[in-house]
């Protein structure tokens, strides 16, 4: 699975946008980017995945850049709640879909 | 659906002493995982399972055991604790199929050992 690069941490002002960046210059045609987050020691949580089109859903928005190297993902309108850490993943079809995580983004929502 | 449930949430082993981590399912998930946190790092994989009776091993594997009897459940064994293995634990499913099946995340249990 390719391997991804993120900021260490990020600020976000309540109400406004997050975008959270996500670097993966390695990935092949067939690897998924995943994006999870886990909240003050909770289990992680899935947010969203895409594998070149833009995806949305409640949560978020994911954006792959047409060469897949990178990708970004957006909350919309940031809340206190969303404060965490923040895991992209690129996973290809390996035998138990299995995950690797890297460092994430430590995401500080302010009010 | 509880979805995915861990026991115990906090555990204090002395070195040496042995404990088994229950993890249970109730999504009908085939395949499940065993994870590792330590303190400030990301999740590495200890070990997981494509269904009952299959299990192989992760990044992490040494020091644990698991097995794999049913589909609901998926306990982890420790046989011998070292304090290396102080750190939280968690256990998580996923379907077998569908287009990037997600992984569902138990509360996971926290374990030192002194």
């Amino acid at each position: 699975d390719a391997k991804t690069t993120q900021p260490p941490s990020m600020d976000c002002a309540e109400g406004r946008a997050a975008n959270l960046p996500c670097n993966h210059s390695t990935i092949s045609g067939n690897e998924y980017v995943y994006w999870y987050r886990q909240i003050h020691s909770q289990g992680p949580q899935y947010i969203i995945h895409g594998l070149k089109n833009n995806e949305t859903n409640e949560m978020a928005s994911l954006i792959i850049t047409e060469d897949r190297k990178s990708s970004t993902l957006i909350l919309p309108h940031a809340t206190l709640r969303d404060t965490a850490v923040y895991y992209c993943i690129v996973r290809g079809n390996n035998a138990g879909n299995m995950l690797t995580f890297g460092g994430g983004t430590r995401l500080m929502v302010k009010p | 659906n509880a979805g995915v449930t861990q026991t115990p949430k906090f555990r204090i082993l002395k070195i040496g002493q042995s404990m088994t981590l229950q993890c249970a399912q109730d999504m009908n998930h085939n395949y499940m995982y065993w994870y590792r946190q330590d303190p400030g790092m990301g999740l590495k994989l200890i070990y997981y399972s494509v269904g009952a009776g299959i299990t192989d091993k992760g990044e992490v594997p040494n020091g644990y055991n698991v097995s794999r009897s049913t589909t609901e459940d998926f306990p982890l064994r420790l046989e011998l604790a070292a304090p290396s293995q102080t750190s939280v634990y968690f256990c998580a499913s996923s379907a077998s199929s569908g287009r990037g099946p997600e992984q569902f995340f138990g509360p996971g249990t926290r374990l030192t050992v002194l």
